[in-house]
């Protein structure tokens, strides 16, 4: 099945910095790649994604770029601001619209001070 | 529209003990998936259904049984209770309509067996 490795575990950052986090995927059929995050207590929230015909995908301060050879995929969060502050995970998955079974990765603990 | 909501919050089992969390959304998809996560970790998949009237095994299926009741309602049963299924369980739907892909989580059931 498939797997998802996810890098680093935590990371801190000052506010107005960059934010880099990036997933690696084994099965290469695998389409989707969605990020969630999620705010202590909450539910996962989907923040972007990314389908597997495109390299780059921008939401205002975020970004995920998808390298399909290597198998990797990366979120940016640009401008950090202390509400970014949260556990983030990537997903992976293959199918059809509307009925994936997602593979998420570990998570990232991402800190914002300020 | 209240998405996608689960009952109950909270729950505190016995080992052997059984019970049957529920799941209902009211976004009209035809997918539903139930999600473990543990601390620390990431999301698993448990079970999915792509559709009234079927279900699919995730990655980790021992020890759970499903029900898609009809399209608004999916349950996840757990038979006899074991430590091991301490968890934050969340329920999500999603649907390909309009070409939109995302997976929305219900707030999560907070499981304790002891």
């Amino acid at each position: 099945g498939e797997n998802v490795e996810q890098h680093p575990s935590t990371l801190s950052v000052q506010e107005g910095d960059s934010a880099v986090i990036k997933c690696t995927y084994s099965d290469s059929a695998s389409n989707y790649f969605p990020w969630y995050k999620q705010e202590l207590g909450k539910r996962p929230q989907l923040i972007i994604d990314i389908r597997s015909n495109v390299g780059e995908k921008k939401d205002q301060r975020i970004a995920v770029t998808l390298n399909k050879t290597a198998k990797h995929f990366s979120l940016h969060i640009t401008e950090t601001q202390p509400e970014d502050s949260a556990v983030y995970f990537c997903a992976a998955s293959k199918g059809d619209m509307g009925r994936r079974a997602l593979t998420f990765g570990s998570g990232t603990r991402l800190q914002v001070q300020p | 529209n209240a998405g996608v909501t689960q009952t109950p919050k909270f729950q505190v089992l016995k080992t052997g003990q059984s019970m049957t969390l529920q799941c209902a959304q009211d976004m009209n998809h035809n997918s539903m998936y139930w999600y473990r996560q543990d601390p620390g970790m990431g999301l698993r998949l448990i079970y999915y259904s792509a559709s009234e009237g079927t279900t699919d095994k995730g990655e980790v299926p021992n020890g759970y049984n499903v029900s898609r009741l009809n399209k608004r309602e999916f349950s996840l049963r757990l038979e006899s209770a074991a430590p091991s299924q301490t968890s934050v369980y969340f329920c999500a739907s999603s649907s390909s309509a309009g070409g939109i892909d995302t997976q929305y989580f219900g707030p999560g059931t907070r499981l304790t067996v002891l």
